[in-house]
């Protein structure tokens, strides 16, 4: 069965950018659909927007509309999340997850990435 | 956005014992409702979607009900395994939304 494996941690000053890297070990997207999460030190889960990589197409939450780009690389079964205008406020494990049916919007997330601390500190 | 709230915040279970968790959501989601566990230090794990069905390879211990608005999880034994976080998830208004998480502790 496909897993998901995440990009190492990373440590960014406030103002910056960070990329974490999403790919299927043991298979392909094929016609995945793969969503982005966080989750802040203590907090829940917070959707943060979802792709289709053969297709292209992207949905983001309202949140995170012009600070967050999502993109992916079929021919590597690669997804990226980019957050731009860092602040300590977005220090967390950011996860990237598998849609169970395919919906890049709204969907049960089957297979889940290990996570990727993202600390955010000057 | 639609709200999703959980009870109890916390849970205090014997082991062998049966936990049961409540979701109630703002507005309507249908029966689009996940369940997930969390242990510590690792990711969440899909328990139930559809608000019944159980997902590949979760125990029949775990079952879960409800429409509308009112949806409840039991563990009808509880396991070592089992002490953890359990979050529920509405996937029928855009955007999904999570609940804040109910830790179930060893009584």
């Amino acid at each position: 069965q496909v897993q998901m494996v995440q990009s190492g941690a990373e440590v960014k000053i406030p103002g910056s950018s960070v990329k974490v890297s999403c790919w299927a070990s043991g298979g392909t997207f094929t016609s995945y659909a793969i969503s982005w999460l966080r989750q802040a030190p203590g907090q829940g889960l917070e959707w943060m927007g979802g792709i289709i990589p053969v297709a292209g197409t992207v949905n983001y939450a309202p949140k995170f509309q012009g600070g967050l780009t999502i993109t992916a690389d079929d021919s590597t079964s690669t997804a990226y999340m980019e957050l731009s205008s860092l602040k300590s406020q977005d220090t967390a494990v950011y996860y990237c997850a598998k849609s169970l049916g395919g919906s890049y919007r709204l969907d049960a997330l089957d297979i889940w990435g290990q996570g990727t601390t993202v600390t955010v500190s000057s | 956005e639609t709200v999703m709230t959980q009870s109890p915040v916390t849970l205090s279970v014997s082991p062998g014992n049966r936990a049961t968790l409540s979701c109630r959501a703002s507005q309507s989601v249908s029966r689009n409702l996940a369940w997930y566990r969390q242990k510590p230090g690792q990711a969440p794990r899909l328990l139930i979607y559809g608000a019944s069905t159980r997902a590949t390879g979760v125990p029949v211990r775990f079952s879960g009900s409800g429409s509308g608005t009112e949806f409840t999880l039991t563990i009808s034994s509880l396991q070592s395994e089992d002490f953890a976080v359990y979050y529920c998830q509405q996937y029928y208004n855009w955007p999904q939304t999570f609940g804040q998480g109910t830790k179930v502790e060893i009584k």
